[in-house]
């Protein structure tokens, strides 16, 4: 049973899209993340949300409560967007992490 | 500031053998923990520690220690390597259990 799960798996899309990235969970939250690992290994806080939305450069995370949902949204996609992007809910203190989607952007 | 460090990079061990990964923050931060990452999962929380003298398991804690004698450090054990703890290995740390948290660059262990 995953308690995250994230759509899709794969993303390939060409530079300049629009790309969303949804993220969906079945336990009561104290707070969803959004997380960036890039193809290198290193990972990275995008977002922290538990509630409405947040915009932080072309980056925009939104989360429904009573929908149980959150979305990623890239504007203007770039290749250097191109890694793996991780939802992690925060239940009883310690964070569950989804399995990631890979987002290839593609000059 | 280093923020968050973790030797080694990338480690072999023979089934067996034990060693620590090594884990170190100067952010003064009181929670730090331990995660696993394997092909086709999510991470998973190992262990972790809301201040110094303080630690906790999470949801796979078999077959590793930690301890956390000072605030900056956090080192993870494995007493006994097992082909099943090959992965990569992610610290963390954040001032506070609820908040956002900053990983370290990872070591990558494979057990033979």
């Amino acid at each position: 049973k995953n308690e995250v799960e994230q759509s899709p798996q794969n993303l390939t899309a060409q530079e300049g899209e629009f790309i969303t990235i949804n993220c969906s969970y079945s336990v009561g939250i104290s707070a969803l993340h959004w997380l960036q690992q890039h193809p290198g290994g290193g990972i990275v806080s995008l977002f922290m949300l538990s509630s409405g939305k947040k915009k932080h450069g072309r980056l925009i995370a939104t989360i429904n409560i009573q929908e149980k949902h959150s979305s990623l949204h890239i504007t203007a996609s770039h290749p250097r967007d191109s890694a793996v992007y991780i939802c992690a809910v925060r239940y009883a203190g310690n964070l569950i992490f989804g399995k990631g989607t890979k987002l290839s952007v593609k000059p | 500031n280093a923020g968050v460090t973790q030797t080694p990079k990338f480690q072999v061990l023979k089934t067996g053998q034990s060693m620590t990964l090594q884990c170190a923050q100067d952010m003064n931060h009181e929670y730090m923990s331990w995660y696993r990452q394997d092909p086709g999962m999510g991470l998973r929380l190992i262990h972790y520690s809301v201040g110094a003298g303080i630690t906790d398991q999470g949801e796979v804690p078999n077959g590793y220690n930690v301890s956390r004698s000072t605030t900056e450090d956090f080192p993870l054990r494995l007493l006994s390597a097992a082909p099943s703890q090959t992965s990569v290995y992610f610290c963390a740390s954040s001032i506070d259990r609820g908040l956002e948290q900053y990983f370290g660059p990872g070591t990558r262990l494979t057990v033979t």
